[in-house]
């Protein structure tokens, strides 16, 4: 059964704090995706990576970034926690191929920043 | 660029009734298209999606979507609702500019509640 797992699912962190959220995957995915839901404004990305070491921005990346170290392993960065990062975060992954292979979702890590 | 429009962020629906949900899609190439649910407070899980072939995608828990590249559209059905179904849908269209790194373009999400 393939498993998408997020190290956190609440989170209460104080605005200027540096927050990490981890995600891990055991599906041997290249690619990892770093997504914030609200409502109203479905999934937005912030970072995707396409292979370790490799990452590229989506389309809000400010206040953030992301690391891989190891193909099973994404993690976002918020540098310096704001209110307005107060979201639901999502962790996905999936095969390469060209938009025929569907992600992989965590479950999800609801950051309340104070 | 691809572009997702859900239509309804809400849909009501009585138990045993039609589930209709809406989706239509902006590509300039032929898209691949999906739908997600998201339960509370879990991640998103893949209903169906559509790649090529045929037209009409079978998904689980009995839901179905059609592909209809005149209309451009991608509506989700369900001939019976169930109180289980009650949940956030989302439809995505995959951002074929994006070099086969697999980005998803998600529509803002119509959530479902069933009445008894």
């Amino acid at each position: 059964d393939v498993k998408v797992t997020q190290s956190s699912r609440y989170l209460v962190k104080r605005t200027g704090e540096k927050v990490f959220l981890e995600c891990v995957q055991d599906m041997d995915h290249e690619n990892m995706f770093w997504y914030r839901q609200d409502p109203g404004l479905g999934l937005r990305l912030i970072y995707f990576s396409y292979d370790v070491k490799m990452k590229e921005k989506g389309d809000i990346p400010e206040g953030y970034s992301v690391s891989r170290e190891k193909k099973e392993r994404f993690s976002l960065i918020l540098e310096s926690a704001s209110t307005n990062q107060t979201s639901m975060y999502l962790c996905a992954s999936s095969r390469p191929n060209y938009g025929t292979h569907e992600q992989y979702f965590g479950p999800g890590t609801r950051l309340t920043v104070t | 660029a691809q572009s997702v429009t859900q239509l309804g962020s809400h849909v009501s629906v009585s138990e045993g009734a039609l589930v209709l949900l809406r989706c239509n899609y902006s590509s300039s190439v032929p898209p691949y298209l999906f739908w997600y649910v998201q339960y509370p407070n879990q991640g998103l899980q893949l209903l169906l999606k559509y790649t090529t072939g045929a037209t009409l995608v079978k998904g689980i828990n009995g839901f179905e979507a059609e592909f209809k590249k005149s209309e451009t559209s991608f509506h989700l059905t369900k001939p019976s609702a169930h109180m289980s179904d009650a949940a956030e849908y989302f439809c995505a269209v995959s951002d074929l500019g994006s070099g086969g790194y697999n980005k998803l373009i998600f529509g803002a999400g119509t959530r479902l509640a069933v009445h008894p």
